[in-house]
């Protein structure tokens, strides 16, 4: 079975550039998460689709940040303008439904994107 | 608030065992679950609590107490390749679609 794929795997910039990242969910999975970590915070939860349908975007941390999720496949996260305290490494996960399948789902990772903002 | 502690690093010897524990304050319990992740790469689903007591799975075994808002995880026999961090996560009580991480444990295995 073929896992979360993310691409790129790092990416250098310079600031003030537009980054898209781009994620393909293990097939059959209704939901996909955005994430970020940093050494200082950990993994953070940026944002959430269910069924292609965003449903808590509450930590994007400004309006440089969106996502998009046109088919049940594939999924971006786009910076624009992108600034240095944007680097990171950013996951997309995806999961089966925990209402219907069972609590236990677990999340299942990408091998990330390292974005590095010069 | 919601909240997950877990020890920022530990060290320990090739062969030994290691617990890493993980407490966790949040306004109510929907199952916590541990994740490995190797430097570099991404997190790997390894256990999964939301009884209280003793899950295990090979050289891994997984302990929660519900009452003390605590979990452990339990490496034995370790292996260098067991070198990694070790993250605590559980549902969020408020939107169980989500998963609140602790920083995680930097788990250094020695020869």
């Amino acid at each position: 079975d073929a896992g979360v794929i993310q691409s790129p795997r790092h990416e250098v910039t310079e600031m003030g550039q537009e980054v898209t990242l781009r994620c393909k969910p293990i097939s059959g999975h209704d939901y996909l998460f955005w994430y970020r970590q940093t050494m200082m915070r950990g993994l953070e939860l940026l944002i959430y689709f269910n069924n292609n349908v965003p449903i808590d975007d509450s930590g994007m941390p400004e309006d440089r940040f969106s996502a998009k999720m046109p088919n049940a496949s594939f999924s971006t996260l786009k910076i624009q303008p992108s600034e240095p305290r944007d680097s990171a490494v950013y996951f997309c996960a995806s999961s089966l439904a925990p209402m219907f399948q069972g609590p236990n789902q677990p999340q299942h990772f990408g091998d990330g994107t390292r974005l590095s903002i010069l | 608030g919601q909240n997950i502690d877990q020890p920022t690093e530990m060290t320990a010897t090739e062969g030994a065992i290691v617990q890493i524990n993980c407490t966790y304050q949040t306004s109510g319990f929907n199952g916590l679950f541990w994740y490995q992740q190797h430097a570099g790469e991404a997190p790997t689903f390894l256990s999964y609590n939301v009884l209280d007591g003793l899950e295990e799975k090979g050289r891994f075994s997984s302990f929660l107490s519900r009452s003390k808002g605590y979990s452990y995880l339990l490496l034995k026999e370790l292996q260098m390749k067991d070198s990694a961090s070790y993250l605590c996560a559980v549902r969020d009580p408020r939107n169980t679609d989500k998963l609140i991480f602790g920083t995680g444990t930097r788990l250094q295995v020695f020869p």
